[in-house]
């Protein structure tokens, strides 16, 4: 069964340094998504990409956050100094098409990738 | 503000007990209500809802909606220790691609 897949699924990183999460979604899906989770905490939007532009972001996703679709299957989210308040479960998520538009437009997490900054 | 809030936040049973899971929402433009199991990380897909008394069914799993009363129920019959997970609910709203997460249930199913 296609599923979304996640790298690394633990990072560790020091506090001002840069992360790459990445992605790899369903391949016949055309609209993505990073999900975060604080520990304890509800699951949190923090952006959606289709047609290879930002479709939506959330106000948690400030000038530190980026994504890009470098190339046909792989979906990347950067943090560009990151915070002790940054350590959280990143989800990235896909859907065929854009959700609650009706049967099958569901969206499919993958693992995640506990981020730690320390 | 949109807002998704689950019920009981926290459920305890044996094996073989019923559970119900309460979901409610307040959001402006409903268009659909998602039930995913969280077991370890990734919360995996159950059903979407998106009419009122339409009963979804997957085994011992189902689950309807009130789009008057605003709420879905998660229902498990005959549970086992593999449905020991949080169950989350979220919804889709407005002109808008996210999913709107409540805290979640978590049950815990003894033998």
């Amino acid at each position: 069964e296609p599923e979304v897949t996640q790298t690394p699924s633990h990072q560790v990183t020091q506090m001002g340094q840069e992360v790459i999460l990445r992605c790899v979604p369903i391949s016949n899906h055309l609209y993505f998504y990073w999900y975060r989770q604080i520990l304890g905490q509800k699951v949190e939007f923090l952006v959606s990409f289709y047609n290879n532009e930002i479709s939506e972001k959330s106000e948690i996703f400030d000038d530190q956050f980026s994504v890009e679709r470098p190339d046909g299957s792989n979906f990347t989210l950067k943090i560009r100094s990151t915070k002790l308040e940054d350590s959280a479960m990143y989800f990235c998520a896909s859907s065929y098409v854009r959700p609650g538009t009706g049967v099958g437009t569901e969206a499919f997490f993958g693992q995640g990738t506990r981020l730690t900054v320390v | 503000e949109d807002k998704v809030v689950q019920s009981p936040l926290s459920l305890v049973v044996h094996e073989g007990d019923t559970v119900t899971l309460n979901c409610s929402y307040e959001v402006t433009n409903f268009r659909s209500l998602l039930w995913y199991k969280q077991e370890k990380k990734a919360p995996t897909f159950l059903f979407m809802l998106t009419s009122s008394g339409i009963e979804k069914k997957s085994g011992r799993l189902s689950s309807i909606l009130d789009k008057k009363e605003l709420f879905s129920i998660l229902n498990i019959t005959a549970t086992q220790t593999g449905d020991s997970a949080v169950y989350l609910c979220a919804v889709e709203a407005g002109d808008t691609d996210k999913l709107i997460f409540g805290t979640g249930t978590r049950l815990q199913v003894f033998p």
